[in-house]
């Protein structure tokens, strides 16, 4: 069974930094592109980047241009969301997602509140 | 900016039909876009229904299907039932490695 972990969520003051984490298991992690996806409150999701199987390719929605940074470690099937410049329209529960297009499966998510 | 538009509610009776649709602020959504469909209810996870259009992820009731209407992208539930109430959202993949949510449906069964 997929499953999808996420830690590192947390109260972060504007101008902080969070890193975020998403243990993988039950899949092979290497050939998998991965996604972060997030929401914030009462409000509709939102692709926030992905990485490609060997980290040559990452894509980030323009509000996180410059400021977040996705990497992935293929041995430990862990992937990575670094936070920096945070700001308080980026509170949000972020979810960690097998896949690009399509999200093959999903966790349950890490809530970051920034304040 | 891309906007990927999607109808802000429907209301559907029990065992009866609805049909949510994604479209484009500007220009058409072809099967080029790799629509995919995702459920949520409220505090939960989302779970993938449809990919590629119209193919079904593992498991999903074949109630949901997917397909191109016109212009748009759509997600046909056929014979809704009380747990089907929930957001639906849409995916569009816009190419360069950027993909854009819909601004999601609340589907109401009553």
């Amino acid at each position: 069974e997929v499953q999808l972990v996420e830690s590192g969520g947390g109260l972060a003051p504007p101008g902080g930094s969070r890193r975020l984490t998403c243990a993988a298991s039950g899949f092979t992690f290497g050939p998998y592109w991965m996604s972060w996806v997030r929401q914030a409150p009462g409000k509709g999701l939102e692709w926030v980047a992905n990485i490609n199987e060997d980290a040559s390719e990452k894509y980030y929605v323009d509000s996180a241009k410059g400021r977040f940074t996705l990497s992935r470690d293929n041995v430990k099937n862990l992937l990575y969301l670094h936070m920096n410049s945070l700001r308080a329209e980026d509170t949000a529960v972020y979810y960690c997602a097998k896949g690009r297009t399509p999200i093959y499966a999903w966790g349950q998510g890490t809530l970051v509140t920034v304040s | 900016q891309t906007v990927v538009t999607q109808e802000p509610s429907f209301s559907v009776s029990p065992g009866g039909t609805v049909t949510l649709t994604c479209g484009l602020s500007s220009g058409s959504v072809s099967t080029t876009y790799y629509p995919s469909w995702y459920q949520q209810t409220p505090g939960q996870a989302p779970r993938t229904l449809i990919y590629n259009t119209s193919i079904p992820s593992s498991g999903i009731p074949d109630r949901f299907s997917g397909s191109i209407l016109g212009n748009k992208a759509a997600l046909t539930i056929t014979g809704a039932q009380a747990d089907d109430e929930s957001d639906y959202y849409c995916v569009l993949y816009l190419g360069s490695g950027i993909s854009v949510f819909g601004t999601g449906t609340r589907v109401t069964v009553l």
